[in-house]
């Protein structure tokens, strides 16, 4: 069974500067998906960002990208110039590529300091 | 505007009682889902759903049970509630893994439960 590790529980940055959240995970697909999810205080999950395996190059969406590491299963995103709005939840999230199930990490809860 | 929609955003329940937690999807999604969420924990899958009165167990099924009638319907029923299954249960939709599958899926806002 596939299983997805943030070992970050609490982290936090300043207005305007980068920070970057990790995320690992274990697989023996070769071809699947990979996700950053954000849940705000309203509890709506929102998707962040999305990377296909298959796809060596790192996905980018404005300020978020991530560092996608194939051979490390590896899955990290990074926030540049962090806004206050980006304060969250944020789950990283492993996809089968038949669409049948989400397996997500513990979450890393990010507070950003004005 | 794509939605999924969960009947109760706060929910309290006594023990013993037969919980229903609804969920109705409009994108025309073939796979649908249950999920908890509990502190430390992230989301764990409770069960899902790739067709009408299609189901499979995820990893945290005991005590709980689904129904799926309905393509936008999914419900979970929790038979006799405990005190235990007090948490956050999202729903959730995708579309099946074809060629236009993105493999996203879409979240309701969340059912908040406390078993009393």
């Amino acid at each position: 069974a596939q299983t997805v590790t943030q070992s970050q529980p609490e982290m936090s940055v300043q207005e305007a500067e980068t920070v970057t959240l990790s995320c690992t995970y274990d697989t023996s697909e070769s071809d699947y998906y990979l996700f950053w999810y954000k849940q705000p205080p309203s509890r709506q999950m929102i998707l962040v960002i999305r990377q296909e395996a298959y796809k060596q190059q790192n996905a980018t969406e404005n300020r978020f990208s991530v560092n996608f590491q194939k051979a490390a299963k590896s899955f990290s995103l990074k926030i540049s110039d962090s806004q206050l709005g980006d304060a969250a939840m944020y789950f990283c999230a492993y996809g089968e590529t038949s669409g049948s199930r989400l397996t997500f990490g513990e979450g890393t809860q990010l507070t950003v300091n004005p | 505007d794509v939605k999924v929609t969960q009947s109760s955003r706060y929910l309290v329940k006594r023990t013993g009682e037969k919980v229903f937690l609804e969920c109705v999807q409009d994108m025309d999604h073939e796979n649908m889902f249950w999920y908890r969420q509990d502190p430390g924990l992230g989301l764990r899958l409770i069960y899902f759903s790739y067709d009408v009165k299609m189901k499979e167990k995820g990893d945290i099924p005991e005590g709980y049970s689904v129904s799926r009638e309905k393509k936008e319907r999914f419900s979970l029923i929790l038979e006799s509630a405990s005190t235990n299954q007090t948490s956050m249960y999202l729903c959730a939709s995708s579309q099946a893994g074809t060629g236009g599958s993105s493999g996203e899926a879409f979240f309701g806002q969340g059912t908040r439960l406390t078993v009393v």
